[in-house]
């Protein structure tokens, strides 16, 4: 299975609600990254958070991160509808020299 | 403007051809990736490379080839062997440490891919 498995595969909320998402993974990392996609669109990165810290912010995100559990969340707050996307974590295992992606949580925001 | 740029956007092939997908960075970054997406599907590694003249299969190389012959550019040849080789092609590039990926990789628009 995936290294890292975002949680759940699909989010509907309506705009002004906070969304949340999940990402489990398997190994010990190096560093949990963020990607966001629109349709048919490449990867834009978010947020990076390193082994080493257990939360970040960037504006309306928020990310945390527990080693312990292997798992991170992303929180959107306040969203909008143009935050509808697919979310991605991607996780930067210590074995290993490249960022392996999970499946992603596609998320709608209904204004 | 620096970027990653992907060329063609979409692209046709016919059964047995092979075809290149282009990808150009001038960010001047060591790493560059490629990465296959299925419909609602995350990314899965098909090749990467870390230096130029030097590259690694990812984990579905099978039917894919590339070359890296300059630091700027990755392309990625989907020959006759990929028996399924309708989808979404996306390139990344981040910078390399010592460390290994510990940055944000910046991705390319992607190249839609479908066999006719």
């Amino acid at each position: 299975s995936q290294q890292g498995e975002e949680d759940p595969q699909a989010l509907s909320i309506q705009e002004g609600e906070n969304a949340t998402m999940n990402c489990s993974y398997k190994t010990s990392i190096n560093n949990l990254q963020w990607y966001r996609q629109n349709s048919g669109r490449g990867l834009v990165h978010l947020i990076l958070i390193r082994s080493n810290e257990r939360e970040k912010h960037s504006g309306r995100l928020r990310v945390t991160l527990d080693t312990s559990k292997k798992s991170s969340s992303l929180l959107i707050t306040a969203s909008r509808a143009a935050d509808t996307a697919s979310y991605f974590c991607a996780t930067a295992p210590y074995s290993y020299d490249k960022v392996i992606f999970g499946p992603g949580t596609s998320l709608s925001v209904i204004p | 403007d620096g970027g990653i740029t992907q060329s063609p956007k979409y692209l046709f092939r016919k059964e047995g051809q092979n075809v290149t997908l282009s990808c150009e960075q001038n960010l001047n970054h060591d790493a560059m990736y490629w990465y296959r997406q299925d419909p609602g599907q995350g990314l899965r590694l098909i090749y990467y490379s870390q230096i130029v003249n030097d590259f690694q299969k990812g984990d579905i190389a099978e039917g894919y080839s590339v070359s890296r012959e300059k630091k700027e550019s990755f392309p990625l040849t989907v020959t006759s062997a990929q028996k399924n080789p309708t989808a979404f092609y996306l390139c990344a590039s981040s910078p390399k440490t010592r460390q290994g990926p510990n940055t944000e990789a910046f991705f390319g628009q992607g190249t839609r891919l479908t066999v006719v």
